[in-house]
This record gives structure tokens, C-alpha cells and sequence, in this order.
């Protein structure tokens, strides 16, 4: 079964530091990766989505993937409070090219 | 545009009643999803249309779940008869050209008592 891991937190980053947030799946075929944000409450959103191999940035978030490791990660540079959400990780599957979500990872900034 | 439009934002119903929920799209969009987020279990999906068309409904947890899509702006679940386990938040989503880049609606939060 194809599965995207993430642990379920909560992470609690101070204000103005760096969150780091990680996921790793298991379908090697995978090629496109998904950050979504979702605030209690509320919907998910699409933050960030990464293809190839490395970081892509914007603005304060950056993505990385790494797929000889199988592992995705999305950094928060200058954590805000406002930033403190569930941040739900996703693959895209060649096979049947459905998403794949992770269980998602509770971050809280403490201002 | 008004994003994904979800309908009723909240439905609280007596086991064994009917519910419908209801969703309209992004327009221009061709695929359409149907989630179910608990606590215990996450966002999960239920099934999904591309134009218009039900491609996968093995997330349909049972007969007693239908989902229509008659035309490219509106599309429904219903479940028949309800139970108090399917209390949960229930969100459509759409997307162009795959199901990457999603965008939700505000979801339904369903009570069944």
C-alpha cells in the first residue's frame, strides 16, 4: 500500500525561527509533491509543490525534495504565529496519478 | 472567480435520514474529488469524477454513499441512511489537468445523532 509518513507533532517553533516540517513516502514512482496548509477549522490550501530533485523556494517557504531518500521537506523561515496550522504532505502517484496524503503535522509557533 | 461552493456549511440529522450535500466547482475545472476528514482517520477520499465521468469510488466506504455528477458545475453525495459514524467534515475539491493542485471547499461538518 502506498503510504506518506508524517509525524503528527505538534512541533512548537519559537517566533522567527525556522520550522522544519518532513514527510517520506513509499511509491518510488512518485514524482510530484504537495504541501498543503489547513488552519482549524478551515480547508486545506496549497502552499507549495516541488518536482525535481533540490529546494524551491518562495517567499519564506522552501521545499525540498530528496527522491533517492524518498523524502520531502517544507522549511518556515521567520516562523509566524499566524504560520501555526496542520501541514498536510502529498504524492502524486504515477500509477493512477491519485494523491497520496500524509496524516499531517500540527505546528505551533509560540510568539 | 468564487472558488469551490460547498453547500450546507453545516447539517446536523437524526441516524437514519437521508443527506445530501452538495458542491459546485471552480468552472473550467475537470476534475472534481470528494473528501471525509475525521480526526481518527484523516482526509480521505471518497471518490472522483473526471469530466463528469466517477473514475475511482473505492473510497466509497458503502453502499450507502452515492455520489452524482450530472454536469460540469454541480456535483452531490448522498448518504442513505445516515449513521452516527459518519459524522465527519466532508470537503469537494477541484482541479484542472490533475489531481495535484486541488482547491477545497469550506467543507460540510456533518452530525449524525
Amino acid at each position: 500500500q502506498k503510504e506518506v509518513e508524517q509525524n503528527s507533532g505538534p512541533l512548537s517553533v519559537p517566533e522567527g525561527a525556522i520550522a522544519s516540517l518532513n514527510c517520506t513516502y513509499s511509491d518510488r514512482g512518485s514524482q510530484s509533491f504537495f504541501w498543503y496548509r489547513q488552519y482549524s477549522g478551515k480547508s486545506p490550501e496549497l502552499i507549495m509543490f516541488i518536482y525535481s530533485n533540490g529546494d524551491k523556494e518562495d517567499g519564506r517557504f522552501t521545499a525540498q525534495l530528496n527522491k533517492a531518500s524518498q523524502y520531502v521537506s517544507l522549511l518556515i523561515r521567520d516562523s509566524q504565529p499566524s504560520d501555526s496550522a496542520t501541514y498536510l504532505c502529498a504524492a502524486l502517484m504515477d500509477s493512477n496519478y491519485q494523491l497520496i496524503w500524509g496524516a499531517g503535522t500540527k505546528l505551533i509557533i509560540k510568539p | 472567480d468564487a472558488g469551490v461552493i460547498q453547500s450546507p456549511r453545516h447539517e446536523v440529522t437524526e441516524m437514519g435520514q437521508e443527506v445530501t450535500l452538495r458542491c459546485k466547482p471552480i468552472s473550467g475545472h475537470d476534475y472534481l474529488f470528494w473528501y471525509r476528514q475525521t480526526m481518527m482517520r484523516g482526509l480521505e477520499l471518497l471518490i472522483y469524477f473526471n469530466n463528469n465521468v466517477p473514475i475511482d469510488d473505492s473510497g466509497m466506504p458503502e453502499d450507502r454513499f452515492s455520489a452524482k455528477m450530472p454536469n460540469a458545475s454541480f456535483s452531490t453525495l448522498k448518504i442513505q441512511p445516515s449513521e452516527p459514524r459518519d459524522s465527519a467534515v466532508y470537503f469537494c475539491a477541484s482541479s484542472l489537468g490533475g489531481a495535484g493542485m486541488q482547491y477545497f471547499g469550506p467543507g460540510t461538518r456533518l452530525t449524525v445523532t
